[in-house]
């Protein structure tokens, strides 16, 4: 099992470009979340989905958007990247039902907004 | 609203030396708690997971209390060598938010 996957490990956007960033999971897992890591502020929700096919807003949304169309995949978006967006995003996926809601973590992509 | 805490925020100690983390949440009405590992630039990895029913669970040197009725939960590490340096944190399952809080975490050093 791969287990969390991200793609792509590292990306440099100017102001204003747009990208897709990839998390997939192979361990059939019900949930998944997209957190972002910034220096003093911890991890941060941003989108979250507890299924196929939904979507969820979690503490820091504004200027993302998510879908979930298979289970296996939840993909993060940004429209219009801004300078306050460089961060380090980690996907993140739990729960296969039956079992212990255990959260288990990508490897993360580093974002640069210049 | 949840809220995790953790003190210290770092700590540094010799080698060899036991220590404990501490994590602490304002609502008891958790599902689970989660202990991570944190090494500079990478991911997170998950140490130790307690269900809401259960006291405690090990692996290796390391131990995870959990009370809820105080909100708090410890990570004993027993003999620390350098390579446990990292950055802890602690993430409760909220039962009302159906979702995973994170404390900030402590930066652990050890040193040799």
């Amino acid at each position: 099992n791969a287990g969390v996957t991200q793609t792509p490990k590292f990306r440099v956007l100017k102001t204003g470009q747009s990208m897709t960033l990839l998390c997939a999971q192979d361990m059939n897992h019900e949930y998944m979340y997209w957190y972002r890591q910034d220096p003093g502020m911890g991890l941060r929700l941003i989108h979250y989905s507890v299924g196929e096919g939904t979507t969820a807003k979690g503490e820091v949304p504004d200027g993302y958007n998510v879908s979930r169309l298979k289970k296996q995949n939840f993909l993060l978006g940004l429209e219009s990247a801004a300078p306050s967006q460089t961060s380090v995003y980690f996907c993140a996926s739990s729960y296969l039902p039956g079992v212990v809601n255990e959260q288990f973590f990508g490897p993360g992509t580093r974002l640069t907004v210049l | 609203k949840q809220e995790v805490t953790q003190i210290p925020a770092a700590l540094s100690v010799p080698e060899g030396e036991n220590l404990v983390l501490n994590c602490s949440f304002t609502d008891s009405a958790i599902y689970n708690l989660q202990w991570f590992r944190q090494d500079p630039g990478k991911g997170l990895t998950s140490l130790l997971l307690i269900q809401s029913s259960q006291r405690e669970q090990t692996s290796g040197r390391l131990n995870a209390s959990l009370d809820k009725s105080s909100g708090r939960s410890t990570l004993y590490i027993a003999a620390s060598q350098p390579g446990d340096s990292a950055t802890y944190l602690c993430a409760v399952w909220d039962n009302y938010g159906q979702n995973f809080v994170f404390g900030p975490g402590t930066r652990l050093s050890v040193l040799p």
